[in-house]
């Protein structure tokens, strides 16, 4: 059981490339979440996908895309990077069928750096 | 508690003391809490979380207290050691069923052996 997996590790971007972020989740969550974390900052919500088929706006969605690929794996685009996008990105996971934790169980994080 | 730009709060303890962490949140709607540990170069991870219709929990360790009156959150860990050096967050649910989270900016704890 790997719980919250995130692929790359880290990535370096030129300005107006574009890329994806993958997440994939093993324990059959409902829910998935997007964040970024800038330095000396507490997480913000980009995207969210409170079940399979469904994706809704964060905090801060402009610049980003997301697709809820299937009820394990929740993706993030970057169509056109820019330097305000570097920063670490974390996925999260949720399963809100109650309990007594419906807390968010997170991934390690793809670090990100656009030039 | 909280920051302004990119300075963190810090909390500096011996080893063995009892560790206080405090948060102010935002929301007087908010209904559940949840206190989060985050290593250097790791994600978030969970704690002890604390719903709105209570006041205070226990976990190992750790207890949360809740006081809405105020909308404070504290973390409080007894006998620290230094594998609890860490930047720890507190977030609110103020998303309703959805359960987005408002992270506070954090506070970096220092164990000193």
């Amino acid at each position: 059981n790997a719980g919250v997996t995130q692929t790359p590790k880290f990535q370096v971007l030129k300005t107006g490339q574009s890329m994806t972020l993958q997440c994939a989740q093993d324990m059959n969550h409902n829910s998935m979440y997007w964040y970024r974390q800038d330095p000396g900052m507490g997480l913000r919500l980009i995207y969210y996908s409170a079940s399979e088929g469904t994706t809704d706006k964060g905090e801060v969605p402009n610049g980003y895309n997301v697709s809820r690929l299937n009820k394990r794996e929740f993706s993030l685009r970057l169509e056109s990077a820019a330097p305000s996008q570097t920063s670490v990105y974390f996925c999260a996971s949720r399963n809100p069928s109650g309990g007594i934790q419906e807390t968010q169980y997170f991934g390690p994080g793809t670090r990100l750096l656009v030039l | 508690g909280e920051s302004v730009g990119l300075h963190l709060p810090t909390l500096s303890v011996q080893e063995g003391d009892n560790s206080i962490i405090n948060c102010a949140y935002s929301n007087s709607a908010s209904d559940y809490f949840i206190w989060y540990k985050q290593e250097s170069g790791k994600g978030p991870q969970f704690i002890i979380d604390i719903r709105s219709n209570m006041d205070k929990r226990q976990g190992q360790r750790v207890t949360v207290l809740l006081n809405k009156t105020v909308k404070h959150l504290s973390l409080q860990i007894a006998a620290t050691q230094p594998g609890d050096s860490a930047v720890y967050f507190c977030a609110e649910n103020s998303g309703g069923s959805n359960y987005k989270l408002t992270f506070g900016k954090g506070t970096l704890l220092t164990v000193n052996p």
